[in-house]
């Protein structure tokens, strides 16, 4: 079975100030990992996925995310928060099998403050 | 850029009514899925579709819910006795043949339906 675990449901940063959105993830197989966004009243946008090989994966807008697999970890990253990172972001994991569902975590709702 | 549509963008529909969402994949896609967002929640996973039957379901996909791909670009979920709790944000996902050992299989989302049960 996998499963995800966002700590935090809410995170509040400074304009420019370092964005740290933490997740766990449980799974009995080498998972795939996923960091997707949600802005108000849309759908989901994919900001990166961990496959395999390297460990720090880059994404869109400037987010990263780095793959541990000895904590179970895949937090999201970004140096410097702009006012349009304001969302909610989603940590997933899924299976590598062709067909596998992806099993999102409850969300990190993330505020940027001026 | 290819990308998954999906009809209506809002549906609103009274307790008990059948309710049918629709969903165009890309179309070179062979693997299709349904998700749901309950107000405020997280993202689940309904069920997976491909070579027309069903792979995969979750408990929540019960004997009211139902997909189908009627013809060569349609991907359709049916509730046939809506409740209140069925309303949410419907996703549409749609992904390519090649995955699993052979490559990553990446999951492409629709805009949603947001469905309202009245």
């Amino acid at each position: 079975a996998q499963s995800v675990t966002q700590l935090g449901s809410h995170v509040s940063v400074s304009e420019g100030a370092l964005v740290l959105l933490r997740c766990n993830y449980s799974s009995s197989v080498p998972p795939y990992l996923f960091w997707y966004v949600q802005y108000p009243n849309q759908g989901l946008q994919l900001l990166l996925k961990y496959t395999t090989g390297a460990t720090l994966v880059k994404g869109i807008n400037g987010f990263e995310a780095e793959f541990k697999k000895s904590e179970t970890s895949f937090h999201l990253t970004k140096p410097s928060a702009h006012m349009s990172d304001a969302a909610e972001y989603f940590c997933a994991v899924s299976g590598r099998s062709s067909a596998s569902k992806i099993i999102f975590g409850s969300g990190t709702r993330l505020s940027i403050r001026p | 850029e290819p990308e998954v549509t999906q009809t209506p963008s809002h549906q609103v529909t009274q307790m008990g009514q059948e309710v049918i969402l629709r969903c165009v994949p890309i179309s070179n896609h062979l693997y299709f899925y349904w998700y749901r967002q309950i107000l405020g929640q997280k993202v689940e996973f309904l069920v997976s579709f491909y070579n027309n039957e069903i792979s995969e379901k979750s408990e929540i996909f019960d004997d009211q819910f139902s997909v189908e791909r009627p013809d060569g670009s349609n991907f359709t979920l049916k509730i046939r006795s809506t409740k209140l709790e069925d309303s949410a944000m419907y996703f549409c996902a749609s992904s390519a043949q090649a995955g699993g050992s052979l490559g990553f299989n990446e999951q492409f989302f629709g805009p949603g339906t947001r469905l309202t049960v009245l």
